[in-house]
């Protein structure tokens, strides 16, 4: 089962906008990362943020974390054409648990 | 390049054929990892190894589907009699897991199979 909700699922707005993407999640996590992936290509890892982070920045990418909520967020500021992708939120329960549980993700269209 | 690879990149195949993919990870990635997406969906768990040892696999996993990574290296996953609804995207990622217990995984391209 999935244990992720991104929200929205699709999104599509202007180059130079900004995009912000929510997570929401079920169950503790040990950390919760985002990836990206272009039509019917492989995921690609974006960023990762401990359960006892708050907030992580990564070149135009924001991420923010709160355990209270069980919710994240993924801001892309001054969007381009090449975000255009899916987006993925992906939680790690840790532990003996190895693998991560993804969300059905949100459609980023980025016009030019 | 030094990234996860997948083989085949597409496999079209008919309804209750075998059908086996291989995956190569990242050369000192300990945990190789198995997922399957189908359209509009994310990636779905479906068993992973440490080393060799296959330590966990999905419900989804039914006994038509079997993975090996025989010496801790690449791994190769098989799925006999094949059903239409086995068709989907295979993904196959690997790891390193920290000292910190966190561990981002890559990601292979994966393989479509197709079954009519």
């Amino acid at each position: 089962s999935q244990q992720g909700e991104e929200d929205p699922q699709a999104l599509s707005i202007q180059e130079g906008e900004n995009a912000t993407m929510n997570c929401s999640y079920k169950t503790s996590i040990n950390n919760l990362q985002w990836y990206r992936q272009n039509s019917g290509r492989g995921l690609v890892h974006l960023i990762l943020i401990r359960s006892n982070e708050r907030e992580k920045h990564s070149g135009r990418l924001r991420v923010t974390l709160d355990t209270s909520k069980k919710s994240s967020s993924l801001l892309i500021t001054a969007s381009r054409a090449a975000d255009t992708a899916s987006y993925f939120c992906a939680t790690d329960v840790g532990g003996s648990q190895g693998n991560l549980i993804f969300g059905k993700g949100t459609k980023l269209s980025v016009k030019p | 390049d030094t990234g996860v690879s997948q083989d085949p990149r597409h496999k079209i195949t008919k309804r209750g054929q075998n059908v086996t993919f291989r995956c190569d990870p990242i050369s000192e990635h300990n945990r190789l990892y198995w997922y399957r997406q189908t359209l509009g969906q994310g990636p779905e768990f479906l068993t992973y190894f440490q080393n060799e040892a296959q330590l966990e696999k999905s419900r989804l996993l039914s006994d038509r589907f079997s993975a090996e990574r025989p010496k801790g290296s690449f791994s190769t996953l098989e799925i006999q009699r094949t059903e239409q609804g086995d068709s989907a995207m295979y993904l196959c990622a690997s790891s390193s897991l920290r000292l910190a217990g966190d561990s981002e995984q890559f990601f292979g391209p994966g393989t479509r199979l197709t079954v009519l």
